[in-house]
C-alpha cells in the first residue's frame, strides 16, 4: 500500500464546478508536491510546499489553488477548469525539498476528467 | 541545463527475457542524484533506486540491476528474467544539488510490455 493517500481516485467535473483534491502522508515528510501527468508523458511539477510554505509555483493558472493546512495534508482546489486540464494529478512527499537526494514518494493519483 | 533522455519509447518482450532500459543524462553539476521510478497501470510512481554521482558501483536487487557510468552519462536499468508484473512505464530522473527546491528532471519514460 502507498504511504501517500490521495482522494478521490476519480473525479468528473464540469467547467463551472468547484472541487478539491486531497492528499495525506504520515511519514513525517516536510515537503509535499503536486504533479500533473498527461497520458504517455512524464509528470510535470505544479507546486512544491516546503515546511508548509509554498516554495515553487511553476506558473500554474490560478484556476488551480494549492493549500497546505499542516505538514501532513495537501489540497488542490479546482475552479473553472478547462477540458485540457483533464489528467492524472499526483501528490508526492519527500523528507526535505532542499535535499536533492530525497526520493519522492507518490500517491496513486486522482484521474480528473473535465467535461 | 539538465536533461534526461530515455530513447526507448516502448519495449515489448516475452516473459523470462532479459531487458535493459536506457537512460542518458546531462548536467553541469558535479554532485547530482539519479533515480528510477516504476509506474504500473494503477498510476502510482514507485521509487526503485537512487544513485549519487560519486558512487559508480553497480547495484543489484533481486532481478533488477543498475549500471551507472559517468564516462558515458548513463544510468541503465536491467530486468533479468522479466515477468508480466514488470509491465509498466519506467522513468529515469535527475536531481542536482542546486535542485531549485525540489525540481526533479524526468525522462520521457519507457513503456515496457512483458507478454506471457
Amino acid at each position: 500500500d502507498t504511504e501517500v493517500t490521495q482522494t478521490p481516485k476519480h473525479l468528473v467535473m464540469g467547467m463551472t464546478n468547484k472541487k478539491s483534491l486531497k492528499c495525506e502522508q504520515h511519514m513525517g515528510h516536510r515537503a509535499m508536491y503536486w504533479y500533473k501527468q498527461k497520458a504517455k508523458k512524464p509528470p510535470e511539477l505544479m507546486f512544491v510546499y516546503s515546511y508548509e510554505k509554498l516554495s515553487i509555483n511553476e506558473s500554474v493558472p490560478s484556476r488551480f489553488s494549492p493549500e497546505c493546512p499542516n505538514s501532513s495534508l495537501l489540497n488542490l482546489h479546482l475552479h473553472a477548469l478547462q477540458p485540457e486540464d483533464s489528467a492524472l494529478y499526483l501528490c508526492a512527499s519527500s523528507q526535505d525539498s532542499l535535499r536533492a537526494n530525497s526520493p519522492l514518494h507518490f500517491g496513486n493519483g486522482t484521474r480528473l476528467t473535465v467535461t | 541545463a539538465q536533461k534526461v533522455t530515455q530513447a526507448q519509447t516502448e519495449i515489448s518482450v516475452v516473459e523470462k527475457e532479459d531487458v535493459t532500459l536506457d537512460c542518458v543524462y546531462e548536467t553541469r553539476d558535479t554532485t547530482y542524484y539519479l533515480f528510477w521510478y516504476k509506474q504500473p497501470p494503477s498510476g502510482e510512481l514507485v521509487f526503485l533506486i537512487r544513485r549519487n554521482s560519486f558512487d559508480e558501483q553497480n547495484e543489484i536487487s533481486g532481478r533488477y540491476s543498475w549500471n551507472f557510468q559517468k564516462s558515458t552519462s548513463s544510468f541503465n536499468f536491467t530486468i533479468t528474467a522479466s515477468q508480466v508484473v514488470d509491465s509498466a512505464v519506467y522513468f529515469c530522473a535527475l536531481s542536482g544539488v542546486d535542485n531549485q527546491g525540489g525540481k526533479l528532471i524526468f525522462g520521457q519514460g519507457t513503456e515496457l510490455s512483458v507478454k506471457p
